[in-house]
């Protein structure tokens, strides 16, 4: 299993520009989740799946757009990208949130984007 | 508020030092789960807990329900340990983890 992987690793995008961050699970897990990951912050959710087809807004949703069309895609888009969504982006994914073990989230490497 | 606070921010240990991390939360949890980032940015999941204690070769984690607190120990502390140490709590209200910043841990040989 490559468990969770994601593209492009490293990205510098201009104002204003836009592009799709790739996230692909292996694992068949149901939950899958969107992390920013700022300098000194705590790593932040921007929008996370419970399925196929079911998506909902974390804590910092603003400026970004997802789609779950399949169990193992999940992919995030940044409309207009402004410096402020310069960040480390980490995706995750657990399998469902019934017993205890099914919690634990399992993270891709990440992608570390730039906008100037 | 869900906040998740960790403490210390920064800590440097001597190699065998026995390191402890602390994890405080808010309000009540179903889940608390420590982390650990390498210095490449990868995030690995070290324990997920409820109650009581876990055990997973020199890393030890405890949660106190009653004082909403969890601690990470490391005992006989290697280079290889140095790290960044995160805690996360999935509160009783909600469905997605509060993060806390991250405990920076370097080990000198």
């Amino acid at each position: 299993n490559a468990g969770v992987t994601q593209t492009p690793k490293f990205r510098i995008l201009k104002i204003g520009q836009s592009m799709t961050l790739q996230c692909t699970q292996d694992m068949n897990h149901n939950y899958m989740y969107w992390y920013r990951q700022d300098p000194g912050m705590g790593l932040k959710l921007i929008y996370y799946s419970v399925g196929a087809g079911i998506t909902d807004k974390g804590e910092v949703p603003n400026g970004y757009n997802v789609s779950r069309s399949t169990t193992e895609d999940f992919p995030l888009r940044l409309e207009l990208a402004a410096p402020s969504q310069t960040s480390v982006y980490f995706c995750a994914s657990s399998p469902y949130q019934r017993v205890l073990t099914s919690y634990e989230q399992y993270f891709g490497p990440g992608t570390r984007l730039t906008v100037t | 508020k869900n906040e998740v606070e960790q403490s210390p921010q920064n800590l440097t240990a001597q190699e065998e030092e026995f390191i402890t991390i602390n994890c405080s939360y808010s309000v009540g949890i179903s889940a608390l789960h420590w982390l650990q980032q390498h210095p490449g940015g990868g995030i690995v999941s070290l324990f997920m807990l409820s109650s009581g204690k876990k055990k997973h070769g020199r890393l030890i984690a405890t949660i106190n329900i009653q004082e909403k607190h969890s601690s990470l120990h490391i005992t006989a502390s290697h280079p290889r340990d140095s790290a960044v140490y995160i805690c996360a709590a999935l509160y009783l209200t909600g469905n997605q983890f509060y993060f806390g910043t991250g405990t920076s841990l370097t080990v000198i040989p």
